[in-house]
Order: C-alpha cells, then sequence, then structure tokens
C-alpha cells in the first residue's frame, strides 16, 4: 500500500494564479482532511470529509475549494493564490471518525 | 477554537529520558495523539490514549493522562539521536468527526 499520497511535493505560483493539491490514498478510508502547517502554528483545518459527496469546512477554510467524487481523492484547490496561503499542506485519512488519521508526506507552497 | 498548548523546545542527553507536555482546554476531547515529524517530512503516528484511560505504554513510549487538570504527556525511555524531530500532540474534540486541534510543537534535540 502506497498509504496517503501527495502531489506535487514542491510548488512556486504567482499572486492570482489557481491550482490543485492531489492527496489520493488507497486504505478505503472513509476520512480525509486537509491542514495547512504554518510556523510556530502547528497545524490548522482547512477542509474535510467524511465521505464520498460529503465535505465540510474547517478552521480556516476561506480561499480552498475541495470536492470528493470518490472514496480515494480529495483534491485541494486554490481559486485565487495569495501570499497568505504559503504554507506546507498535509492531507490526512483515518478509516473512521474514531480511527487515528494517517498523513502525507506534504506540499511545499510559496505564493510569490 | 479549542486551545493545545505545547512548550516550543526541549534537549535532553542520549539515554536520558524525555518528556513532551501538553494542555487542551476541550474537556469532550475523545482520543489525544502524539505525532512525530522529522525535518521536511510528514507526521507519524507515536502513540493515542483514549479520553477514559489514564496510562498507555508503548514499548519506549508512555503516555499519562491527567483529564481532571486535561494534561497530557509523552515520555521517551532511553532517548536516541534518532529521537531528535518536533512533537506534536492533538486532540480530537468531536466523537465520529475526527477533526484534529494540534499544539504548536515541541522540538526535541537529543545531545550525544
Amino acid at each position: 500500500n502506497a498509504g496517503v499520497t501527495q502531489t506535487p511535493k514542491f510548488q512556486v505560483l504567482k499572486t492570482g494564479q489557481s491550482m490543485t493539491l492531489q492527496c489520493a490514498q488507497d486504505m478505503n478510508h472513509e476520512y480525509m482532511s486537509w491542514y495547512r502547517q504554518d510556523p510556530g502554528m502547528g497545524l490548522r483545518l482547512i477542509h474535510y470529509s467524511v465521505g464520498a459527496g460529503i465535505t465540510d469546512q474547517g478552521e480556516v477554510p476561506n480561499g480552498y475549494n475541495v470536492s470528493r467524487s470518490t472514496t480515494e481523492d480529495f483534491p485541494l484547490r486554490l481559486l485565487s493564490a495569495a501570499p497568505s496561503q504559503t504554507s506546507v499542506y498535509f492531507c490526512a485519512s483515518s478509516l473512521s471518525g474514531d480511527q487515528p488519521q494517517h498523513f502525507g508526506d506534504g506540499t511545499r507552497l510559496s505564493i510569490l | 477554537g479549542e486551545d493545545v498548548e505545547q512548550s516550543l523546545f526541549l534537549s535532553v542527553r542520549e539515554g536520558d529520558s524525555s518528556v513532551i507536555n501538553c494542555t487542551y482546554t476541550d474537556s469532550s476531547s475523545t482520543y489525544l495523539y502524539w505525532y512525530k515529524q522529522e525535518p521536511g517530512a510528514g507526521l507519524q503516528l507515536l502513540t493515542y490514549i483514549f479520553s477514559n484511560m489514564d496510562m498507555k505504554q508503548d514499548q519506549r513510549l508512555t503516555v499519562l493522562l491527567n483529564k481532571k487538570d486535561k494534561h497530557l504527556s509523552l515520555r521517551i525511555a532511553d532517548t536516541q539521536t534518532g529521537d531528535s524531530a518536533i512533537y506534536f500532540c492533538a486532540e480530537a474534540p468531536q466523537t465520529g468527526a475526527n477533526n484534529l486541534f494540534f499544539g504548536t510543537g515541541t522540538r526535541l534535540t537529543v545531545i550525544p
């Protein structure tokens, strides 16, 4: 099993550009989440999904969209990139709400 | 939102025990987790404890939970240089949602 796979690993964007961060898991996990990690702030929840077709907002959802058309994939879209979105983004998944989350290796995103 | 606090830095000598502390505010937390992050990598689940437990031991790791004081600790016995990393405490405040609130992380440095 590959676990949780995130692509790309690194990306540089210009302000105003859009892009999609990909996340895929092959463990048949129902729950998937996106977090961002900023220096000195730990990880903060952006959006999450409790199953295919169901998504909800986390602590810091503004400027991001998600969809969950399949169990395996949970892409994160930046609609119009801003320098404040420079961060490391982590995707995570778990079998259910009571099970530990497993994290991908992250996408390091810089917005110029 | 929930507040999870950790001290930022800890240094120990190789072979000594390390104790990393965490406090949280949500008394309805269901699970509490410890994750390890090595430089440039994702988060690795170390251990977790259910809120109705006081202690959990797993090889060199011991987790203690004081629910009355909302205090969680991670003890690493016989600390090795490979244990140098950032350690994150996280709480899951809602049953069934599994959305984690993270502390800022404690950077553990092991001195040979």
